[in-house]
Formats: C-alpha cells, sequence, structure tokens
C-alpha cells in the first residue's frame, strides 16, 4: 500500500511562472518531509525538507508547504526555470519512532516551457 | 570531493548468473542504503544498514544479499533468486538512520 502518493505523474509549466507540485500521505506517524529532484539516469538529489513542526521552510526559488490536518505538502518553484525539467519525488519518514525507511511517491514529471 | 560513489553505472548480466554492485561513500556516514527503480514506480527499499556489521531487510530483500564490513562500503549481490532483476539501483547513505539521505549516480543492471 503506497503511503505516500504523488498523484500527478506529469506537469508542464511556462518558463517565469509558479511549478506546484503535490504530495499527499497516509501515515500520521510521518513527521518529517523531503523533496528530491532526479534527472534521467542519475541519481535524486536532495531540494528542500520539512520537520513536522513547521508549515513552511523556503529555501531560494523552492518552498515547501505542510498541511498537516490533510495529511498533504506541496512544492512550490517560483520563477520556473527550464533547468527545473526533472521528475520530482516526495519522501516522508516517521523518523519520531525511530523508523530508519525514507516512503517515496511515484514522482512528478516537471516540465518546464521555455 | 566527498560523495557516494557506485560502480559499475551499466552491467548486463546473464540469467543465472550472481552480480554484485558496489558502493562507497566518505561522508562518514553511518547508515546506507539500497534501493531500487522501476519505470512509473518509487524508490523502493531493499535493504539498509545502520551501522558496521549490522543490516536490515527492506520492503523487496528477497533475492539480494548485502554485507556491511566497513562504514565506507555497502555492496549489493543480485542472486540468480532475484526474479525480476532488470532495474536501476541506487545507493545512498544518512549521517544516521531516519535522516535526509543523500543518494549516488545509480547503476543500470539489465538480465540478458
Amino acid at each position: 500500500d503506497q503511503q505516500v502518493k504523488q498523484n500527478s505523474p506529469s506537469l508542464s509549466v511556462q518558463e517565469g511562472r509558479i511549478s506546484i507540485l503535490n504530495c499527499d500521505y497516509t501515515n500520521s506517524m510521518f513527521d518529517y518531509f523531503l523533496w528530491y529532484k532526479k534527472y534521467p539516469a542519475e541519481g535524486p538529489t536532495f531540494l528542500i525538507s520539512i520537520s513536522s513542526i513547521k508549515d513552511k521552510n523556503e529555501d531560494g526559488r523552492f518552498t515547501v508547504f505542510l498541511n498537516k490536518s490533510a495529511k498533504h505538502l506541496s512544492l512550490h518553484i517560483v520563477p520556473s526555470q527550464p533547468g527545473d525539467s526533472a521528475v520530482y519525488f516526495c519522501a516522508a519518514s516517521a523518523r519520531s519512532t525511530g523508523a530508519n525507511n525514507l516512503f517515496f511517491g511515484t514522482g512528478t514529471r516537471l516540465t518546464v516551457i521555455p | 570531493d566527498g560523495g557516494i560513489t557506485q560502480s559499475p553505472k551499466y552491467l548486463f548480466r546473464k540469467e543465472g548468473q550472481n552480480v554484485t554492485l558496489s558502493c562507497e561513500q566518505n561522508l562518514n556516514h553511518d547508515a546506507m542504503y539500497w534501493y531500487r527503480q522501476d519505470p512509473g514506480q518509487g524508490l523502493r527499499l531493499i535493504y539498509y544498514s545502520q551501522i558496521v556489521n549490522d543490516f536490515q531487510k527492506g520492503d523487496i530483500a528477497e533475492g539480494y544479499s548485502v554485507s556491511r564490513e566497513k562504514k565506507e562500503s555497502f555492496p549489493l549481490t543480485v542472486t540468480s533468486a532475484q526474479k525480476n532483476p532488470t532495474a536501476f539501483y541506487l545507493c545512498a547513505s544518512s549521517i544516521y538512520s531516519g535522516n535526509t539521505i543523500y543518494f549516488g549516480e545509480g547503476s543500470w543492471l539489465t538480465v540478458v
């Protein structure tokens, strides 16, 4: 059973506009959330994370929002650039339980159109 | 440069053969992981190790084996018992388990 879900397999956005990637989770024990970016035939690169004690974390053009009541997080990229075109994975873990596993979504392919 | 090195990048294996994928890290991380990615799917955990000489099965450990004799190294053996071994394999590490993990560049395994 998929505990982390990315329901949009793909997203296309014009350069300069905002990209919003969404992620839902089912396990209420998750308390740490991450976003990774992946180019073809390469390993994922860590982008940004957020702890459940926060509802927003910002790093340059990337902002992650967490809505715990809805079990939903989103990644905003503003402004979007062609180099942002990649597959984005969200991931979650239950660090407070001592669990060791990161659970990954299936990814959303972002295409930024010049 | 600090990082995670996987080798080989591309590997072809005949059916019935075992093959070992190498993973080395110089980040001084305690925890190491092996994930598998199939097309259209997320990353699935094969094995992880929190500390030297200790490792645990992940979600899809059947047909795989690992060892952790050194902190820096976590090789993965894909055995002939693995029914669908063709995939992209990713090694990762974290400073301690449950924290942000960092990935290597991946290894493509194709069974011919």
